[in-house]
């Protein structure tokens, strides 16, 4: 059984630019929830989609947007980056939510220079 | 609002060593608690999930405890190898949030 798959592994972008992050979840899989990893904060919640609906949203900046498809793949889109956007973004996908066992990807390594 | 913090920081055993993992929380009407072990640069590995109604889970040389009223739980790694060196991190999850994260334990086991 495929794990969790996040593209790309690594992205090196500009300030101003945006990005779009992808994560395919485990197949049958219908929760999928973004976290931020930095040094300074640890891993923080971002969101998390359920059946196509985003369901909670972390303390972040309106800069930060994701959306879910019918398939269950998540894309993550962060715009006008700036340097602190700089982090692992890892994407954690579930059968059901919250009750049950979470499994993350690898992550996406985003530098912004 | 949940704060979930983990001690010791860092820990270095030598091999073999039998080791105690601790994890603290604030809040302690949690739905559940789930641990992961993160090596440099990779994603996180799920090692055991624990609900609310259940005081231990176990996981081969891995026991992951639960005392709710006490905002406590400690993981145990029975015979340690090198090859449990990583950051092991607790997350909680109460009735309708997603995860908090401790800041993790950095283990290594020297051979």
């Amino acid at each position: 059984k495929a794990g969790v798959t996040q593209t790309p592994r690594y992205l090196i972008k500009t300030r101003g630019q945006q990005v779009t992050l992808s994560c395919s979840p485990i197949s049958g899989h219908r929760s999928v929830s973004w976290y931020q990893q930095t040094p300074g904060q640890g891993l923080q919640f971002l969101f998390e989609y359920f059946s196509e609906t985003q369901r909670n949203k972390g303390n972040f900046p309106g800069r930060f947007s994701g959306r879910q498809f019918s398939n269950s793949r998540s894309e993550m889109n962060v715009s006008t980056l700036e340097l602190g956007d700089s982090a692992l973004y890892l994407c954690a996908s579930s059968p059901y939510g919250r009750g049950t066992e979470a499994f993350f990807g690898q992550g996406t390594r985003l530098t912004v220079v | 609002k949940q704060e979930v913090t983990q001690i010791p920081a860092a820990l270095s055993v030598p091999e073999g060593e039998n080791l105690v993992l601790n994890c603290s929380f604030t809040d302690s009407a949690i739905y559940n608690l789930q641990w992961f072990r993160q090596d440099p640069g990779k994603g996180l590995t799920s090692l055991l999930l624990i609900q609310s109604s259940q005081r231990e889970q176990t996981s081969g040389r891995l026991n992951a405890s639960l005392d709710k009223s006490s905002g406590r739980s400690t993981l145990y790694i029975a015979a340690s190898q090198p090859g449990d060196s990583a950051t092991y991190l607790c997350a909680v999850r109460n009735y309708g949030q997603n995860f908090v994260f401790g800041p993790g334990t950095r283990l290594s086991v020297l051979p």
